[in-house]
C-alpha cells in the first residue's frame, strides 16, 4: 500500500533534549516535506526536500533540521526542543516529475509535546 | 500563490449532496484548484485537483467555472464519515509549486 509512515505517532520530551521524528514513503517520490499544525495558524511548512541531498526552507525552519540522504527518508529533528515546538506535525510527498499537478499525500501524524 | 476563501461551517444532512465553495479570484493561469479534508487530527486526505476542466472521481466532482475564479466540491451522496474540515488550495508556480498554503478551510458537519 502506498504510504507515508511517521513515527512516533505521539512523543512527550523535555526542554532541550534532542528528538528526531521519523518519515519514510514506499512511492519513490522526489519531493518531501514537513508541516506543523497549530491551532488558529493552520498547516505551516517547516522545511521540504525537492531530491536526495536538496532541501530547503519553508515558512517556519527555526529551531528544525532535516536531511535527506536517501529518497525515502526525510527526518525532521529538533535539537533542542522548547515549548513552543508543540505542535501537530505532518510529512507529506510527491512526485516531482509532474509539477503542480501532482497530489500531496500526507502521514498520520506526530503529537509532540514539550514540557 | 493566490489566496481561497471558504465559508467557515456547512451542514449536510445524511444522503444528500454537499456542495463546497471556494473563491480563488486571483488565481493565474497555470494554477491548479486542489481540494484536501482532514478528519479529527489525521493527516490532511487528498480528494481531488484540477486546473480548468470540471474533475470526477470516486470520491467527489470538482465544478471550475469558466473564469476559474471559484471552484465547488461536491459529495453527491454525504455520509456521516465526510464530516471534517475541508480545505481548498490554489497550488501553482509564481515561486514555489511545492508549497501548499493552507487556509483555514470549511467544517463539514454532516447531520443523520
Amino acid at each position: 500500500e502506498a504510504q507515508v509512515t511517521q513515527n512516533p505517532r505521539y512523543l512527550i520530551t523535555v526542554t532541550g533534549k534532542k528528538l528526531t521524528v521519523t518519515c519514510s514513503q514506499n512511492m519513490n517520490h522526489e519531493y518531501m516535506s514537513w508541516y506543523r499544525q497549530d491551532p488558529g495558524l493552520g498547516l505551516r511548512q517547516i522545511y521540504y526536500s525537492m531530491n536526495v541531498e536538496v532541501t530547503d526552507k519553508g515558512d517556519v525552519p527555526e529551531g528544525y533540521k532535516v536531511s535527506r540522504k536517501e529518497k525515502r527518508n526525510f527526518p525532521l529533528i529538533l535539537e533542542s526542543p522548547s515549548p513552543n515546538q508543540t505542535s501537530l506535525y505532518f510529512c507529506a510527498s510527491s512526485s516531482g516529475l509532474q509539477g503542480p499537478g501532482s497530489p500531496l499525500h500526507f502521514g498520520n501524524g506526530t503529537r509532540l509535546t514539550v514540557t | 500563490d493566490a489566496k481561497t476563501t471558504q465559508p467557515p461551517s456547512m451542514d449536510c444532512a445524511e444522503g444528500r449532496a454537499a456542495n463546497l465553495p471556494c473563491n480563488h479570484s486571483t488565481i493565474s493561469g497555470n494554477e491548479y484548484v486542489y481540494w484536501y479534508r482532514q478528519i479529527h487530527s489525521q493527516g490532511p486526505q487528498y480528494i481531488i485537483h484540477g486546473l480548468k476542466n470540471n474533475e470526477t472521481n470516486e470520491m467527489a466532482s470538482l465544478i471550475i467555472t469558466e473564469d476559474r475564479k471559484s471552484s465547488t466540491l461536491i459529495l453527491p451522496h454525504a455520509t456521516l464519515r465526510d464530516t471534517a474540515v475541508y480545505y481548498c488550495i490554489v497550488r501553482g508556480q509564481r515561486y514555489n509549486f511545492n508549497k501548499f498554503y493552507f487556509g483555514s478551510g470549511t467544517k463539514l458537519n454532516v447531520k443523520p
